[in-house]
């Protein structure tokens, strides 16, 4: 069984908002979950982190329903430079696992 | 500041031949974490080092080792190596004050492209 979901691609246009959805079961209680953004022949890149409910930067906006099973990262008014592959990273037991990927394809 | 450095870029070897891979973490930070990465597996931890100490380690054989020296940088061994451990091999750094290197903020390097023929 995998230890996390993400949606293998997604497609958007410039201007539109996006948002990714990771699901994970038992997630640790106190640890958080980190979204990182990826671009080719890169390291990934963090995003965004939080623990509960919703945390906004500069760039996103990370939403954490209260049971935690699953996070939501939203990128508004994407461009095409927001094009690559978003990872979310999380606890299950003592263990962190990144999810698989979700390549975002945004079109002019 | 300087980001994450990992050297070399790329590496070709041959299977049963064992390998050093380098990183230097930002100024500062104490702890070191290193990744597999591939098209099938995605990204998977290895170990991550604090204080020239490992301090976590993920699901892979004895033939995946590393270490930290006193200035924080790193080196990840993998001797006799397969096919199937050509790969993207990435190292994190980050501050290190959180415990766990997954609650931490990571700061990745562009990684070392490993081939074995």
């Amino acid at each position: 069984l995998a230890k996390t979901t993400q949606p293998i691609s997604m497609d958007s246009y410039e201007g539109q908002e996006v948002n990714i959805t990771c699901s994970h079961n038992n997630i640790a209680t106190n640890d958080y979950i980190t979204w990182y953004q990826q671009f080719p022949s890169q390291g990934p890149r963090f995003i965004i982190q939080g623990y509960k409910t919703k945390v906004t930067n500069e760039v996103a906006s990370l939403f954490i329903p209260a049971d935690r099973k699953s996070s939501t990262l939203s990128l508004p008014r994407v461009s095409l430079s927001d094009t690559a592959v978003y990872y979310c990273l999380v606890a299950l037991g003592n263990k962190f696992y990144f999810g698989s990927g979700t390549k975002l394809n945004v079109k002019p | 500041k300087a980001g994450v450095t990992q050297t070399p870029r790329y590496l070709i070897k041959t299977r049963g031949q064992q390998v050093t891979l380098s990183c230097s973490p930002i100024s500062g930070h104490r702890s070191v974490s290193w990744y597999q990465q591939t098209p099938g597996q995605g990204l998977q931890f290895l170990f991550e080092y604090f204080s020239e100490t490992q301090r976590n380690k993920g699901n892979f054989p004895g033939r995946f080792s590393g270490r930290q020296f006193s200035n924080s940088r790193s080196e990840m061994n993998v001797s006799t190596l397969e096919l199937g451990d050509s790969a993207l091999y990435l190292c994190a750094s980050s501050l290190g004050d959180r415990g766990f290197y997954g609650n931490e903020k990571l700061f990745f390097g562009s990684g070392t492209q490993l081939s074995v023929l």
